[in-house]
């Protein structure tokens, strides 16, 4: 069974340009999470998907959003890019089921630098 | 609140040494608790989890035991091996398909 999978795993924008980010979550997977990692801040999480509809939303600007297709495929957009948004965005899925159950499965992450 | 804090690194050992990684979390509700492991250059890889108070998680040689007394689950291996080198992040899940990391501490194992 295929993992998480992220495109792309390495780019590179310069200041002001945006970005859009892909996930394809495992199959049968119906939440699909955002987080970014930085060594400074570490793990911080972005927003969760499920059946389209965003659940859950961190800490974060209006400049980053994201969205989820009909067969659960993600994407997320950071526009007007910032020196610090440089930073290792990890997506990861997981089953829909109750509370204590659920265990996220991470992509390989996409690195993003901006110059 | 909803965090999980757990020891800062870098932490070094020597093949065979004795590892324990600590985390604690903040006593709301009760919480699903895990560790992730994160190798060079990957995603973060569930290692073990526990659901509810005193379960044991184990897995590789890792163990964890969920401890509501203390509010912590600690990581620890009896043996650790230079393959187990990579960043454990501790995490614990609440109500509505939330995850909170705490910091991740780096385990360097040398020979």
């Amino acid at each position: 069974k295929a993992g998480v999978t992220q495109t792309p795993r390495y780019l590179i924008k310069t200041r002001g340009q945006q970005v859009t980010l892909s996930c394809s979550p495992i199959s049968g997977h119906r939440s699909v999470s955002w987080y970014q990692q930085t060594p400074g801040q570490g793990l911080q999480f972005l927003f969760e998907y499920f059946s389209e509809t965003q659940r859950n939303k961190g800490n974060f600007p209006g400049r980053f959003s994201g969205r989820q297709f009909s067969n659960s495929r993600s994407e997320m957009n950071v526009s007007t890019l910032e020196l610090g948004d440089s930073a290792l965005y990890l997506c990861a899925s997981s089953l829909e089921g109750s509370s204590g159950a659920n265990v996220l499965t991470f992509g390989a992450g996409s690195r993003l630098t901006v110059l | 609140g909803n965090s999980v804090t757990q020891m800062e690194g870098p932490v070094t050992l020597s093949e065979e040494a004795f590892l324990t990684i600590n985390c604690t979390y903040t006593a709301t509700g009760y919480p699903s608790l895990f560790w992730y492991v994160q190798y060079p250059g990957e995603g973060l890889q569930l290692l073990l989890k526990a659901t509810k108070a005193d379960d044991k998680g184990s897995n590789k040689g890792f163990e964890a035991t969920y401890r509501k007394e203390t509010t912590s689950f600690h990581l620890e291996k009896g043996s650790v091996q230079v393959s187990d080198s990579a960043v454990y992040f501790c995490a614990r899940l609440n109500t509505g398909n939330q995850f909170y990391f705490g910091t991740g501490t780096s385990l360097t194992v040398i020979p």
